[in-house]
């Protein structure tokens, strides 16, 4: 099946600086990819669509200067946490849409877990 | 109400169990409908998927999809230590291929 990968797998870093994440499609292209945030025990929350080319759409109440999303290529989505806050710490997942057929599945990564101090 | 409701658990059950997992939702317009399972600090991984009512079988896992009443399940035969996750319910349709997700249900199979 196809291969989505995150990177880095987990961050902690200080209050106020910036951290990016990056989300690859290894075996597929990906004209879209998601990115998804989850609290514990929590379900995925989508946080934007991204469109390779174009400009992120976000989901309401998400900040689009705080989570700052790029998609330059078919198959890396980077999304930066800019000025990072004790209450952005989350897992971060990503995920790929494979158009194929009639269904197009979403192939998640991993997941980045950050945690501000 | 949210769009899909699912109890988060825990479920636990002994080895060997079958295992039922259910969602339900309000959104009629939903057509396709899965079962991703997540384990603990991972992505989830997509289980099954089936598209509009009917059932759907693959190996140990049958997915059942009731539109009239709009409740789907999940089901797992001769449930196995390794089939510990969390389970969750994600459903799209309407004109959107984005999923709706459910919070999941966390499943404890104990030898």
């Amino acid at each position: 099946g196809a291969v989505v990968s995150q990177h880095p797998s987990w961050v902690i870093c200080k209050s106020g600086t910036s951290v990016k994440i990056e989300c690859r499609s290894l075996d597929f292209q990906a004209t879209t990819m998601f990115w998804y945030r989850q609290f514990p025990k929590q379900s995925l929350m989508l946080m934007a669509t991204s469109n390779e080319g174009s400009k992120a759409t976000y989901e309401q109440g998400v900040e689009k200067d705080k989570f700052l999303i790029n998609h330059a290529s078919l198959t890396l989505s980077t999304l930066t946490v800019t000025s990072a806050h004790p209450e952005d710490s989350s897992f971060y997942i990503c995920s790929a849409r494979q158009t194929s057929g009639v269904y197009n599945e979403q192939f998640f990564g991993p997941g980045t877990r950050l945690t501000v101090l | 109400q949210k769009e899909v409701e699912q109890d988060p658990g825990p479920l636990s059950v002994p080895e060997g169990a079958i295992v039922s997992l259910n969602c339900t939702y309000s959104n009629s317009a939903f057509q396709y409908f899965m079962w991703y399972r997540q384990y603990s600090r991972k992505g989830p991984e997509l289980l099954m998927y089936t598209y509009s009512s009917g059932n759907k079988e693959d190996g140990r896992f049958t997915a059942q999809v009731d539109k009239s009443s709009k409740y789907i399940s999940l089901f797992i035969r001769d449930s196995q230590p390794s089939d510990s996750a969390t389970y969750l319910c994600a459903m799209s349709g309407g004109g959107s291929y984005i999923p709706t997700f459910g919070r999941g249900t966390s499943l404890i199979v104990h030898p």
